[in-house]
């Protein structure tokens, strides 16, 4: 059984580029959220997917988007950077998107760093 | 809307001392509480959650409802406890996918 991986671990982007991140769930896990986490805070909610939908959004413009793909991986695209998005963006798989029914297990982040 | 604070940024206690790690949330349902646990150079792990009641790695956390608090506590910390703590609520209804994440305490057991 192999955990969630994300890719890539670090990376640099300009002030108005387009980013994408990926997700690979862990085995069996339909659901993936995503978070970003700002330095020396915790974790804030951006979505989650659930079978290839978007099943909850927390407070982030709609410049944030996402996808999910069959075999239930997840991408995160972020539209005309800000300096404000530089921040570790985490990936959790689960087995259900109902937290209190199930465990979130996270991906190791990737740093993302806006010039 | 939910909301959870850790007062404390850094915590530092010597080996074999009480640790308390303070929780307090904001919530006008029954929300579910959990601590995770970021040990250095390792991703972002759940430690216990107050349902199950469970003490895991010695830790133990108690839901207060009355003073809406989640404390995390350890009679005797070891060194290997030193790591990022963070106390997460999950809401009911359409807020149950999400977790909302206090700021985080960091743990630090000298020896």
């Amino acid at each position: 059984e192999t955990g969630v991986t994300q890719s890539p671990t670090h990376l640099i982007k300009t002030r108005g580029q387009q980013v994408t991140l990926r997700c690979s769930s862990q085995s069996g896990h339909n659901t993936v959220s995503w978070y970003q986490q700002a330095l020396g805070q915790g974790p804030q909610f951006i979505f989650q997917y659930y079978r290839e939908e978007e099943n909850g959004r927390g407070n982030f413009p709609p410049r944030f988007s996402g996808l999910q793909f069959p075999n239930y991986s997840s991408e995160l695209n972020v539209n005309a950077l800000e300096l404000d998005d530089s921040a570790l963006y985490l990936c959790a798989s689960s087995l259900a998107p109902t937290v209190r029914n199930t465990e979130a297990f996270f991906g190791q982040g990737t740093r993302l760093t806006v010039v | 809307a939910q909301r959870v604070t850790q007062p404390e940024k850094l915590l530092s206690v010597f080996k074999g001392a009480p640790v308390e790690l303070k929780c307090n949330y904001s919530y006008s349902g029954s929300p579910e509480l959990f601590w995770y646990v970021q040990y250095s150079r390792q991703r972002l792990q759940l430690l216990l959650r107050h349902i199950s009641r469970e003490s895991i790695k010695g830790f133990t956390a108690d839901l207060n409802k009355g003073e809406t608090s989640f404390h995390l506590k350890k009679p005797f910390a070891q060194e290997e406890d030193s790591a990022m703590y963070y106390c997460a609520l999950s809401g009911g209804n359409n807020a149950g996918n999400m977790l909302t994440f206090g700021g985080g305490t960091r743990l630090m057991v000298k020896p």
